[in-house]
């Protein structure tokens, strides 16, 4: 079946600490990968999305995100968190022909000052 | 840029009663998407519209039901709102490579 897990719920990191969120996926086809992130009482904005390629992309507000296929992960990371970051973030896998994305359930992130 | 516009923001409904959440994009996309939003539950999607004047069901479509009434909209409506669909509604709408949503209708059903 295809599914999406973020296996943490919530994180919480200090100010200017680096920060790694995962996300594992199953996906019988070549999956097209995302990450989005929702501040509170916001809309999904798009922080950036793998296709093919170069399988360490970068996307904006400084983060970047690594496509291991062998582990069926894409864990989101950012080398120095800001206390602006805190938000929930949600992985999501889709394909090339499909009209369908799979979420996963969030990972909420707390930012220590 | 206006994006994908929904209304209302809010709305309290009694069981029973009926609505319709309204969603337009001003992108020219041709997919569009209704989406609802529960804590612990990730984003679950309700309806999709692949084009103009076609709909399918998502994963939860029971007790919605759809309208793409042009390129534009794509309205989601309750007929008989019940207590266990009480929560945030989220219409976005697609390029082949990026979706775009907007900003959420909570909904309360008391």
């Amino acid at each position: 079946a295809q599914s999406v897990t973020q296996p943490d719920i919530h994180i919480t990191v200090s100010e200017g600490a680096s920060l790694e969120l995962r996300c594992n996926y199953s996906y019988g086809a070549t999956p097209y990968l995302f990450w989005y992130v929702q501040s509170p009482g916001q809309g999904l904005q798009l922080l950036l999305k793998y296709f093919s390629g170069d399988t360490l992309v970068q996307g904006i507000k400084g983060f970047e995100a690594e496509f291991k296929r062998s582990q069926s992960s894409f864990n989101l990371r950012k080398p120095s968190v800001h206390w602006s970051d805190a938000a929930e973030y949600f992985c999501a896998v889709g394909a090339a022909g499909t009209y369908k994305y799979i979420f996963g359930t969030g990972t909420r992130l707390k930012v220590l000052a | 840029n206006a994006g994908v516009t929904q209304t209302p923001k809010f709305q309290v409904l009694k069981t029973g009663q009926s609505m319709t959440l309204q969603c337009a994009q001003d992108m020219n996309h041709n997919s569009m998407y209704w989406y609802r939003q529960d804590p612990g539950m990730g984003l679950r999607l309700i309806y999709y519209s692949a084009s103009e004047g076609t709909t399918d069901k998502g994963e939860v479509p029971n007790g919605y039901n759809v309208s793409r009434l042009n390129k534009r909209e794509f309205s989601l409506r309750l007929e008989s709102a019940a207590p266990s669909q009480t929560s945030v509604y989220f219409c976005a709408s697609r390029t082949n490579t990026e979706a775009f949503f907007g900003q959420g209708t909570r909904l309360t059903v008391v």
